[in-house]
């Protein structure tokens, strides 16, 4: 069964270091991968996506991401984190869902905190 | 502004009431989908629509039920049978495309039980 994982429940930065959240998935075929980013109480927006061709992929507001086949994982990651980052963000992948098409599974999110 | 639009944003219910959240879209999306969010739990898919007047159940379809009328219209409604029903829901709809294109959210409603 196609499963998204996010290891960390919660990670908390400095603001200006470097961030990775992580992600791994499991899909029996080419996976379409995704981070969203939710602040709270609001619905969800899309940072960036892959569906195939180079692995790294540039989002908005600085983050990227590397799609790895062979960890099959699809790390996020921002080389210098602002204050306004904080938030919870969450990695999903699309799967056929009995048969439909563009239905997304979604890991349980990682709630990032920034320090000053 | 091309969108979706959830309503209310918050929302009371009665024991042993139904309640209808309403979610509309402009963006021309053949699907659209209902999921429902808990802390720590991540969403979690309720309904699902590809088509006007056809829908599928999710992983947790029991005490909900929806109708698609309109492409433009998905609403979900809770129902007493839904035991547990205070949560976060979202709204989303994207084009049909071979599981590539990302799905677009509103800004959700929040359901609570009094």
């Amino acid at each position: 069964a196609q499963s998204v994982t996010q290891p960390d429940i919660h990670i908390t930065v400095s603001e200006g270091a470097s961030l990775e959240l992580r992600c791994n998935y499991s899909y029996g075929a080419t996976p379409y991968l995704f981070w969203y980013v939710q602040s709270p109480g609001q619905g969800l927006q899309l940072l960036l996506k892959y569906f195939s061709g180079d692995t790294l992929v540039q989002g908005i507001k600085g983050f990227e991401a590397e799609f790895k086949r062979s960890q099959s994982s699809f790390n996020l990651r921002k080389p210098s984190v602002h204050w306004s980052d904080a938030a919870e963000y969450f990695c999903a992948v699309g799967a056929l869902y009995g048969g439909s098409q563009g239905n997304l599974i979604f890991g349980k999110g990682t709630k990032l905190s920034v320090k000053p | 502004d091309g969108g979706i639009t959830q309503s209310p944003k918050y929302l009371f219910r009665k024991e042993g009431q139904n309640v209808t959240l309403s979610c509309e879209q402009n963006l021309n999306h053949d699907a659209m989908y209902w999921y429902r969010q808990d802390p720590g739990q991540g969403l979690r898919l309720i309904y699902y629509s590809q088509i006007v007047n056809d829908f599928q159940k999710g992983d947790i379809a029991e005490g909900y039920s929806v109708s698609r009328e309109k492409k433009e219209s998905f609403p979900l409604t809770v129902t007493s049978a839904q035991k547990n029903p205070t949560a976060f829901y979202l709204c989303a709809s994207s084009s049909l495309f071979r599981g590539g294109t990302e799905a677009f959210f509103g800004q959700g409603t929040r359901l609570t039980v009094v």
